[in-house]
């Protein structure tokens, strides 16, 4: 079955501790996503890449990194200095282009102890 | 900035009926998505209207787009229990040398009660 996974589901953080989120995809897609959602709200852009070795900063990518060493995975690392990270991250992966949707994995909830 | 904006931000109707949401944004596109959310999942692409298109169907599922008012409305019919989660409409944004990103808007949360 092609998809995205993203693990681990859920994911606790201690002050000053970096923490990693993975998001690994199987569809062969090029590009890849990373998004925030906090409650009620829409997904915000963090970071996109769209060829192996090479990425972009979104709209809020202060306080976050990403890697892109295989085009199958792209994990997030929320760094000490993201000072709210307790949100819902979506990773999402497509095909180059336009007109192509996205496809989303089930998301990892970040909560800080 | 956001893009494209939902309308309303809840929406609670009865099995049967039928369930109408808003999308506006703000500047010119090339195509507009719908997406839903089920509570505490990813998001699933819906469908997809480019702009010169005016209505698309599938399903239970039609899709307007009128780009001289910047708006775009989703109507699901013969609404069901199981349609119950949030609907974001995302439009087209930066392009660059490689492809384009989309903004998504807040989203609808809609409730089909049995």
């Amino acid at each position: 079955d092609g998809g995205i996974t993203q693990s681990p589901k859920y994911l606790f953080r201690k002050e000053g501790q970096n923490v990693t989120l993975s998001c690994e995809q199987n569809l062969n897609h090029d590009a890849m996503y990373w998004y925030r959602q906090d409650p009620g709200q829409g997904l915000r852009l963090i970071y996109y890449s769209q060829i192996v070795n090479d990425f972009q900063k979104g709209d809020i990518a202060e306080g976050y990194s990403v890697s892109r060493e295989k085009k199958e995975s792209f994990p997030l690392t929320v760094t000490s200095a993201q000072k709210n990270p307790t949100a819902f991250y979506l990773c999402a992966s497509s095909m180059l282009g336009s007109n192509q949707p996205q496809h989303f994995g089930d998301g990892t909830r970040l909560s800080i102890l | 900035s956001q893009q494209g904006e939902e309308d309303p931000q809840a929406l609670s109707i009865q099995e049967g009926e039928n369930a109408t949401m808003n999308c506006s944004y703000k500047t010119s596109i090339n195509n507009l998505q719908w997406y839903r959310q089920n509570s505490g999942r990813g998001l699933v692409h819906l469908i997809l209207i480019r702009s010169n298109e005016r209505e698309k169907h599938s399903g239970r599922l039609r899709v307007t787009l009128d780009t001289s008012k910047k708006s775009s409305s989703l109507l699901i019919t013969a609404s069901r229990a199981a349609d119950t989660a949030s609907y974001f409409c995302a439009t087209d944004a930066t392009m660059n040398n490689y492809g384009q990103n989309f903004v998504f808007g807040p989203g609808t949360r809609l409730s089909v009660l049995p």
